[in-house]
């Protein structure tokens, strides 16, 4: 069954602390990972997704097909990236479905 | 982000009625979405179209009915609500060549009393 897993529902961290959001999925194909991100007040939106290997806002993740993880890192945590994180999986030629988390609800404390 | 939009934003109803709830998206996205965000089981996908009088179930279809007769909109019933069915609902939609690239509505809250 394909199934993405945050563990933690809450993360709180100090500004300019390592940051760590943990993402572990079960799929039997190729998946396509991301993270969706949710600040106070505004909508759900695109954060990174892996294929595109790149770093938004300071965050990266990379894809461990071993550990099947998707983790969201970032050296230095700001407290503008407080919000809630979402890590989605999609099979490929799945219509553009995707499967999420639960969701990990991240404070950068001053 | 105005692109896309739901309506009502806030609905309190009562079990057994019916109720439908708007999306509508002006980029002509052929691609749209319906979730629902529990806490404890995040965003779960109800239904989704790929275009036009084309729908499909996603993982937690049941109590709901959608239609998709213009592009542009793809409205959510649900046909005789329950309690359990008390929820955030997010309408998404997505180009074809970037299906999962989503882009969320602000979210309708739905209280079932």
């Amino acid at each position: 069954a394909q199934r993405v897993t945050q563990p933690e529902k809450l993360l709180s961290v100090f500004k300019g602390a390592p940051v760590e959001l943990k993402c572990n999925y079960s799929y039997s194909g190729s998946p396509e990972l991301f993270w969706y991100v949710q600040y106070s007040r505004q909508r759900l939106q695109l954060l990174l997704r892996h294929i595109s290997r790149e770093s938004i806002k300071g965050f990266t993740a990379d894809l461990n097909k071993g550990e099947t993880s998707f983790h969201l890192k970032k050296p230095f945590a700001q407290e503008e990236d407080s919000a809630m994180y979402y890590c989605a999986l999609s099979g490929g030629n799945q219509g553009g479905k995707l499967i999420f988390g639960q969701g990990t609800e991240l404070s950068v404390k001053p | 982000d105005a692109g896309i939009t739901q309506s009502p934003r806030y609905k309190i109803t009562e079990t057994g009625r019916q109720v439908t709830l708007m999306c509508h998206q002006t980029w002509s996205h052929s691609y749209m979405f319906w979730y629902r965000q529990d806490l404890g089981h995040g965003l779960r996908l109800i239904y989704y179209s790929a275009a036009a009088d084309i729908t499909d179930k996603g993982e937690v279809p049941d109590g709901y009915v959608v239609s998709r007769s213009k592009t542009e909109n793809f409205p959510l019933t649900l046909e005789s609500a329950t309690r359990s069915q008390t929820s955030v609902y997010f309408c998404a939609s997505s180009a074809p060549n970037q299906r999962e690239t989503q882009y969320f509505g602000p979210g309708t809250r739905l209280l079932v009393l």
